[in-house]
């Protein structure tokens, strides 16, 4: 059964920092992985995905990576806004057409 | 273009009560699912559907029901509500085919608490 695990739970910066979020899945045989932002009371974004042949994805100032074989991927943000305070979830996709959620990390950027 | 809409927001239910959870999607997705997210944790698939017809199973269906008629609607349906149904519930929409790499589009949310 896929599990997803993301580290930190809670991540804490002053704005302007660049920062790494971290996701793990625990079987490689994915088809895709996705990376959402949820902010209070909202439903999910989607911020970038990444296919199972890639190994990055760009958007602005987010960056994600994939590293299939050992079941890693990390969302890198640059120079974090107040803004950018959310919850970022992590999600994987197998070869059905179900996605398989981490509980996420709450990020809070201060001014 | 709407995307995917949920009503209602909020809803306070007793316990044996029942209600339906409406989701109806205006961007002619075949997928269609339901979530629920408890505190501090991440989305549990419910129900999810293919096509009109077609609903199967995900990770956490016990006390719940759905039917797809349409294309734009997957109504979530709780019979005889209990405390541990409280939660927010998340609807969402896809156009899946075998090499899509579009991904999920979701709702605003229900937040249903069961007392």
């Amino acid at each position: 059964k896929q599990e997803v695990t993301q580290i930190p739970a809670a991540l804490s910066v002053p704005e302007g920092e660049n920062l790494v979020l971290n996701c793990s899945f625990t079987d490689s045989a994915i088809y895709n992985l996705q990376w959402f932002r949820q902010d209070p009371g909202k439903g999910l974004t989607s911020l970038l995905l990444i296919q199972s042949s890639q190994r990055e994805q760009t958007s602005g100032r987010l960056n994600a990576s994939l590293d299939k074989s050992s079941g890693r991927s990390t969302l890198y943000i640059a120079a974090s806004q107040p803004g950018d305070s959310a919850t970022y979830l992590c999600a994987v996709r197998d070869g059905s057409e179900k996605l398989v959620f981490g509980k996420g990390t709450k990020l809070t950027v201060n001014p | 273009n709407a995307g995917v809409t949920q009503t209602p927001k909020f809803r306070i239910l007793k316990i044996g009560q029942s209600m339906t959870l409406q989701c109806t999607q205006d961007m002619n997705h075949n997928y269609m699912y339901w979530y629920r997210q408890d505190p501090g944790m991440g989305l549990k698939l419910i129900y999810y559907s293919v096509g009109a017809g077609i609903t199967d199973k995900g990770e956490v269906p016990n006390g719940y029901n759905v039917s797809r008629s349409t294309t734009e609607d997957f109504p979530l349906r709780l019979e005889l509500a209990a405390p541990s149904q409280t939660s927010v519930y998340f609807c969402a929409s896809s156009y899946l085919a075998r090499y899509s790499t579009d991904t999920q589009y979701f709702g605003p949310g229900t937040r249903l608490t069961v007392l």
